[in-house]
């Protein structure tokens, strides 16, 4: 069982657009929602998280957008560059010692 | 600060050889990981370490088994390798007590390939 639904698996957009990416969860239990960045060749690095107590939160030009009744959250990129290009995954977990859950990842490509 | 850092880089390995994948943090961090990325299907976690001396299973655990002896080591081994665990494997740590909670670091991978 799937416990973190990500979509689309794949997105093109020009430079300047807005890709949106989607994740959908369904233990209430979860409350906390990280996006992890990754390049060809490295490993994972987060890029922004969020708890379940607030809606949005933004650093710099990425926003996760956060609906709890809906249980899904979504990464918004700003103006997003070519140098945005990567595979992003979001992942959920319960607070504590319990390991991250992730989605299966969206390959993102930014052309110019 | 080198963070985590895995070993091989990359390996071929003939089925049914024994490997094991070493994992080294500097971090002083009191959980690690061992996550496998496959396309289309994500990472997947194997086996985690909430302290040194524990070990726990995770979604994909069948064919590998860790070990956590001090806090720095997490090695994985995969006992008689099959072509089913040709993968990028992703060691990881985490703070979970301090002000980076749930915050994971990645290693750079490891690429097995078993033929």
């Amino acid at each position: 069982q799937q416990q973190v639904k990500q979509s689309p698996q794949s997105l093109i957009v020009q430079k300047g657009g807005i890709p949106i990416i989607n994740c959908a969860y369904e233990n209430t239990a979860f409350d906390y929602f990280p996006w992890y960045q990754q390049f060809p060749g490295k490993g994972p690095a987060l890029l922004i998280a969020i708890r379940p107590d607030v809606s949005e939160k933004k650093e710099g030009r990425f926003t996760i957008s956060f609906n709890k009744s809906a249980k899904q959250f979504s990464l918004h990129i700003m103006d997003s560059q070519p140098g945005d290009s990567a595979t992003y995954f979001c992942a959920a977990s319960p607070l504590g010692n319990t390991p991250l859950v992730f989605g299966k990842g969206t390959r993102l490509s930014v052309i110019a | 600060i080198a963070g985590i850092t895995q070993a091989p880089t990359s390996q071929i390995l003939a089925a049914g050889r024994r490997m094991t994948l070493r994992c080294t943090q500097d971090m002083r961090h009191n959980a690690m990981y061992w996550y496998r990325q496959d396309l289309g299907l994500g990472l997947r976690l194997i086996h985690y370490s909430n302290t040194a001396g524990t070990t726990g299973k995770g979604e994909v655990p069948d064919g590998y088994s860790v070990s956590r002896a001090n806090t720095d080591d997490f090695p994985l081994t995969l006992a008689s390798a099959v072509p089913s665990q040709t993968s990028v494997y992703f060691c990881a740590s985490s703070d979970t007590g301090g002000p980076k909670n749930g915050e994971l670091f990645f290693g750079e991978g490891s690429r097995l390939t078993v033929l």
